[in-house]
């Protein structure tokens, strides 16, 4: 099974400031399709998750543009360039390569 | 607007069954794959089962192989979960999602509970 380890747990941010989250597989996750199936979601307190992105740096339908995607092989990252009140909640990546995983999820607070 | 409403859910005693259903509107049902993922209280995601857009493939994450059983009903528009010889660590919300080759788990339902306890 793919492991999927995200950094960090937790993270304080001032509004209006950029926040950063990596994830690591534990192999690569280039499919023989040639493909990287590599995705971030949202979870808001009290709410489903939401899918923000899709390999790798594609965003979902209605995602704003301050949240973008990059990283390849085993090593990805997550940035919001202005973090905003709405933003706060766990973020999980996901890797879609060989079934599903999840990452542990990182809890991006205000500070 | 695509919607999947998860019910079902509810409070069972361990070794006991339980039956989710998923209603879906707002897209073709028939056209996609179709997933149920998990989280335990306070917990991380965990994906449980998948099944094709046919009904002929189904996938299990391992600690349910044998206890649970996807299936679907295209002309319901409906996908189900039976989960049966139910386990305390099985206590978690279940999530219905639609499931595609290119964006993955995309489109989430709002999910139900269930609770296994004496």
């Amino acid at each position: 099974d793919i492991v999927m380890t995200q950094t960090p747990l937790s993270s304080p941010v001032t509004l209006g400031q950029p926040a950063s989250i990596s994830c690591r597989s534990s192999q690569s996750l280039v499919h023989s399709d040639g493909n990287t199936y590599l995705n971030w979601l949202q979870q808001r307190p009290g709410q489903p998750p939401r899918l923000l992105i899709y390999k790798i740096s594609n965003r979902f339908s209605g995602v704003p543009d301050r949240f973008s995607g990059s990283g390849a092989g085993t090593d990805f990252t997550l940035k919001i360039s202005r973090v905003e009140a709405e933003d706060v909640g766990v973020y999980y990546c996901m890797q879609a390569t060989q079934l599903y995983t999840f990452g542990q999820g990182t809890k991006l607070e205000i500070k | 607007e695509v919607q999947l409403v998860e019910s079902g859910g509810g409070l069972v005693q361990p070794g006991g069954s339980l039956r989710l259903s998923c209603a879906v509107s707002g897209l073709t049902f028939s056209r996609y794959w179709m997933s149920w993922v998990r989280q335990a209280p306070g917990k991380g995601l965990e994906w449980v089962a998948n099944i094709k857009e046919d009904g002929s493939e189904k996938y299990y994450v391992d600690s349910v192989k044998g206890r649970f059983t996807i299936s679907r009903d295209n002309a319901k528009n409906s996908l189900y979960l039976q989960m049966d010889s139910l386990r305390a660590e099985d206590t978690a919300i279940y999530y219905c999602a639609r499931t595609t080759g290119d964006s993955g788990i995309d489109y989430w339902g709002q999910g139900t509970l269930v609770t296994v306890s004496p």
